[in-house]
Order: structure tokens, then sequence, then C-alpha cells
């Protein structure tokens, strides 16, 4: 799957509580973002990275904060989990951004109670 | 908001059939792009289509893309039960940011 891996794959957690997902990838790809899936609605961007240190937000990033210290790694970040946040995360690198295709990790389904 | 509207949102045909999704989007752009989903899984880049490309093959698929109507159109010739899956169209914005926005999806049911 493109090298990429995301953890964990399945999260509970209570209202309140931070929470961190992790994006690793092996393809040393520039781009990084960071999506949410809920019925309804399709994918909706939350944040996205273009380098180490550099990134800029989507359409629904309230409530969510990212960091990306290395290449590999992006990390999303739910300061206070709110049942609102209840969905399916995705993760996804490219070479180029919006130019080139996006290649997808398999998801964590996270579950705020 | 969203940049692409996926139609219909659900489709469902008998193998051997083809099957046509449409996308429209609102702002001018540089390409377009198509994925694919399978049930609980991570999205597959299918095909990309630039801004200057009128049509393009892959396969069994044939992509469309018509800029003064702002839409593009994905066909499925002689679908497969394996084609079952969901369907997404992407777009960027034409000097806008990096941002890749993906519309809700079209689920294509082919029955065996």
């Amino acid at each position: 799957d493109a090298g990429i891996t995301q953890s964990p794959r399945h999260k509970v957690t209570e209202t309140g509580t931070p929470v961190t997902l992790r994006c690793h990838q092996t393809e040393n790809h520039r781009y990084m973002y960071w999506y949410r899936q809920d019925p309804g609605h399709g994918l909706r961007l939350i944040h996205y990275s273009y380098g180490v240190k550099d990134t800029d937000k989507g359409e629904v990033s309230d409530g969510y904060s990212v960091s990306r210290s290395k290449t590999e790694d992006f990390l999303l970040t739910l300061e206070s989990a709110t049942s609102s946040q209840t969905s399916v995360y995705f993760c996804a690198i490219s070479v180029q951004g919006k130019d080139t295709e996006a290649f997808f990790g398999q998801g964590t389904r996270l579950t705020v109670v | 908001s969203q940049q692409g509207e996926e139609d219909p949102q659900a489709l469902s045909i008998q193998e051997g059939e083809n099957a046509t999704m449409n996308c429209s989007y609102k702002t001018s752009i540089n390409n377009l792009q198509w994925y694919r989903q399978n049930s609980g899984r991570g999205l597959v880049h299918l095909i990309l289509i630039r801004s200057n490309e009128r049509e393009k093959h892959s396969g069994r698929l044939r992509v469309t893309l018509d800029t003064s109507k702002k839409s593009s159109s994905l066909l499925i010739t002689a679908s497969r039960a394996a084609d079952t899956a969901s369907y997404f169209c992407a777009t960027d914005a034409r000097g806008g940011s990096e941002k890749l926005v993906f519309g809700k999806g079209t689920k294509l049911t082919v029955n065996p």
C-alpha cells in the first residue's frame, strides 16, 4: 500500500481526552494529508503538509492540530475529542501535491464515547 | 464546501453492462482525478486527466473532461462484480493552494 502506515487502526476514546493519530510513510513524498470520511460527506480535508514544519488548514480543521517534524511522519491531534469527531481518518501522500496522484493509508476508525 | 460532486449517488447494474458516473465542479481546475474505494479500505487512484485533455483511457476505464461545462465522466465498460466499490472524483483549484478536494462519491454495485 505505497508505504503508508496509519496507527492505530482502531481507537475508542472518551470525550475530552486528547488523541494523536500517526501517519508514517517510507516513500519520501513531500506532501501529506489528513482526511476524515463520514457518511453523506465523503472525504473532507482536515490539514495538509507540504514539507517539514510546513502545514496548512483544510476545510474542517477546527478541533484538530498537526505536526510534521520529519518527512516521514505526519501527526494529527484531536486536542479534546468530541463525539462529532467520531469518524474514519485517512492519511494520504503525494509527490507533487494536487498535480499528482495521492496514495492512501488504510484508515483509522476513531470512536469518541 | 465540496469542489466536486458525483452523480448519481448510487448505481446498480448487471455484470457486463457499462457504468457511467459523472462529476461536476465549480471553479477552474488544473486537473481532475478519479479514485476507487472498496468497502473499509483506503482510496486507490484510477486516473488523472489534465485541464487541456478531453479524454483519457486506462484499460476498461474511459474518462472525459468538459471544462466548459465544468464536468467529467467516468465510464467503466464491461463491468464485473469486482468493480463494486465507491468512486470519487477529486479536483484542485487553479491558482489555489495544494489542496485536493474530493466529492461525496458514487456507490456502484455490479450484480453477478
